[in-house]
């Protein structure tokens, strides 16, 4: 069965710190893995996908997110903080058939200090 | 704005009652989810259609049901409401399958 944890339910990062939210999955196959984020009242936005192309996947806002097998992580990170970047976010892992369900992490809520 | 809409905005109700969320995917895309976002349980994905067949099922109560219409719109049944039911309904859609979920901006359900 496929499962997804992230490390930290809040992190807090200065403005101008690297951001780094950590995810691993489980999964026997290949999978799918996304990030998202959600913000505030608003539904989720999908930052980045890795579909078994580059390992390196950059996404939007200046996120990107390496897939490492040997470890099953999908980490994200940005070089610099924004105030604007304060979220939470969720990573999400899935096969790769319409019969394969999405799994979510619990999320991991970011705080930006100025 | 996502292009994916869903009705109500907000819904109050009473335990024991039936309600019905209503989602239309954006313009072509064949794929709906279903979400609940609740506090204490997260993100759970409750029920996927692909093309009016359902292709996969999470976390669903069996008090819940959904269907996708011919013209790909999407409802989700919940009845004999349970106070443990108020949560953050969300629906997504995707143009096929396992690709980019746009989300709507969700149902927020309250169970008295």
């Amino acid at each position: 069965a496929q499962s997804v944890t992230q490390l930290g339910s809040h992190v807090s990062v200065s403005e101008g710190a690297l951001v780094l939210l950590r995810c691993n999955y489980s999964s026997s196959v290949p999978p799918y893995l996304f990030w998202y984020v959600q913000y505030p009242n608003q539904g989720l936005q999908l930052l980045l996908k890795y579909t078994s192309a580059a390992t390196l996947v950059k996404g939007i806002n200046g996120f990107e997110a390496e897939f490492k097998k040997s470890e099953t992580s999908f980490h994200l990170t940005k070089p610099s903080a924004h105030m604007s970047d304060a979220a939470e976010y969720f990573c999400a892992v899935s096969g790769a058939t319409s019969y394969d369900k999405v799994i979510f992490g619990p999320g991991t809520s970011l705080s930006v200090i100025p | 704005d996502s292009g994916v809409t869903q009705t109500p905005k907000h819904l109050i109700t009473a335990t024991g009652q039936r309600v019905t969320l209503r989602c239309s995917p954006r313009s072509g895309d064949l794929s709906v989810y279903w979400y609940q976002q609740s506090l204490d349980q997260g993100l759970q994905f409750l029920i996927h259609y692909y093309n009016g067949e359902e292709r996969a099922k999470g976390n669903i109560l069996e008090r819940f049901s959904a269907q996708q219409f011919p013209d790909l719109h999407s409802e989700l049944n919940l009845s004999s409401l349970e106070l443990g039911d108020s949560a953050l309904y969300f629906c997504a859609s995707s143009p096929l399958y396992q690709e980019t979920q746009y989300f709507g901006p969700g149902t927020r359900l309250l169970v008295l």
